[in-house]
């Protein structure tokens, strides 16, 4: 089975903190993402990457920012925390097919406030 | 650009009846789609997609799914729904060629005893 763990499922920030929100999966996936789900709006992509070091924008990249160093790890960086990036902040990962079929799984979540 | 549409914010049905979460979907190209489910403090999970061949495509814990290119719809269907269906259902898109997935918005599904 496909996993997908994020470090935190619950993160409570202050204002202007740095914060850092790590993924890793454990099936030797080429594309990662980050999105983040709030009620009423679904899930926005905020960043992706089809390989390491290469990182693309999503639909809202504004206030973000991502590192991906090694192949498993993909890690979301919010550089001065605010009140509007409160949300549920979803992982997924997926193969690179040349049938460009891939399904994305998805990690558990994790839900930051910031305050 | 692509996008989905999920018309209903949220879908009652009693167990035991048939039950329908429905999706539309507007691309340029091919169409690509999906099904997910979220259950409550939970990432999500796959439940089924659409790529090429049969319309009616089969998936996990007994939905189905019918692509009609005619009314560009991707309806999620299941026979007879349990308590348990009860959750937060996403539709997604990726048109035909290397690009992402389009999510709508979501439809919560409540299933009544």
């Amino acid at each position: 089975d496909v996993k997908v763990t994020q470090s935190s499922r619950y993160l409570v920030k202050r204002t202007g903190e740095k914060v850092f929100l790590e993924c890793v999966q454990d099936m030797d996936h080429e594309n990662m993402f980050w999105y983040r789900q709030d009620p009423g709006l679904g899930l926005r992509l905020i960043y992706f990457s089809y390989d390491v070091k290469m990182k693309e924008k999503g639909d809202i990249p504004e206030g973000y920012s991502v590192s991906r160093e090694k192949k498993e790890r993909f890690s979301l960086i919010l550089e001065s925390a605010s009140t509007n990036q409160t949300s549920m902040y979803l992982c997924a990962s997926s193969l690179y097919g040349t049938g460009r079929q891939e399904t994305q799984y998805f990690g558990p979540g994790t839900r930051l406030l910031v305050l | 650009a692509q996008s989905v549409a999920q018309p209903e914010d949220q879908v009652n049905v009693a167990e035991g009846n048939p039950l329908t979460v429905k999706c539309t979907y507007s691309v340029s190209g091919n169409p690509y789609l999906f099904w997910y489910v979220q259950y409550p403090n939970r990432g999500l999970q796959f439940l089924l997609k659409y790529i090429t061949g049969d319309n009616l495509v089969k998936g996990s814990y007994g939905f189905e799914a019918e692509f009609n290119k005619s009314q560009t719809s991707f309806h999620l269907k299941k026979p007879s729904a349990l308590v348990s269906d009860s959750a937060l259902y996403f539709c997604a898109v990726r048109e035909g060629g290397y690009s992402t997935l389009t999510f709508g918005k979501g439809t919560m599904l409540l299933v009544s005893p």
